[in-house]
């Protein structure tokens, strides 16, 4: 079971939007809801920002939202802010015989 | 407040084990799985395993089957990872986080503890 495949990199001017994709498998994102976002700072734990494909915790802005089609799950950040630079992983549960959960490969994302 | 919080950095030589504990705080212990996820210096997140506090049912990645055991003490509250035959790969911060489904686990990891450096050098 590889990781789940996301951009390296992804930029963006304060107040645009971004997208980062999650190309994943029918074994995994295509096959199930089951599918989360998450946000990390440097040297900080990741922070739960989206879950079961579109969900969104209380506390995180709404300039946050998730999608899914197929196999390629997506994490749209609207109003691109300062603080929003950090790295972004998505996960999903999967049916491997492997593990039960796969992260993605992580996306840089950079405000310009 | 709902948190988890772990024990602190460890250096170990290769081929020893290391036991990282995670307490939780805040909430019915018993009520939610529990996640190991690692990160080695610079890389991404990788899942290890999942714990059930209520009956301690666990499943573990193939990856480290055999080598990781993962428990919990209901009395304090307070869930185990222990990895053996530890390699210089093993470096890495170990995180605790809590499934956010109630009984049932959903892949959503909504609290994190503060995560254990673990340093596997000779």
């Amino acid at each position: 079971q590889s990781a789940l495949t996301q951009p390296a990199s992804v930029s963006g001017s304060p107040g645009q939007s971004i997208t980062i994709s999650c190309t994943g498998t029918s074994s995994d994102v295509g096959g199930y809801n089951y599918v989360s976002w998450y946000q990390q700072h440097p040297g900080k734990a990741p922070k739960l920002m989206i879950y079961e494909v579109s969900n969104r915790p209380s506390g995180v802005p709404d300039r946050f939202s998730g999608s899914k089609s197929g196999n390629t799950a997506s994490l749209t950040i609207s109003g691109l802010q300062a603080e929003d630079e950090a790295d972004y992983y998505c996960s999903s549960y999967t049916s491997s015989s492997t593990l039960c959960y796969v992260f993605g490969t992580g996306t840089k994302v950079t405000v310009l | 407040q709902v948190q988890l919080v772990q024990s602190g950095a460890e250096v170990k030589k290769p081929g020893a084990s290391v036991k990282v504990s995670c307490k939780a705080s805040g909430y019915t212990f018993t009520s939610y799985y529990m996640h190991w996820v690692r990160q080695a210096p610079g890389q991404g997140l990788e899942w290890m395993g999942i714990i059930n506090p209520s009956g301690g049912s666990t499943s573990y990645a193939q990856k480290f089957q055999g080598r990781v055991t993962m428990t919990r003490d209901t009395s304090t509250s307070t869930v185990y990872m222990e990895l053996s035959s530890l390699r210089s790969e093993d470096t890495a911060v170990y995180y605790c986080a809590r499934d956010r489904g109630v009984v049932t686990a959903i892949g959503a990891f909504d609290i994190w503890g503060q995560g254990t450096m673990v340093t596997v050098s000779s």
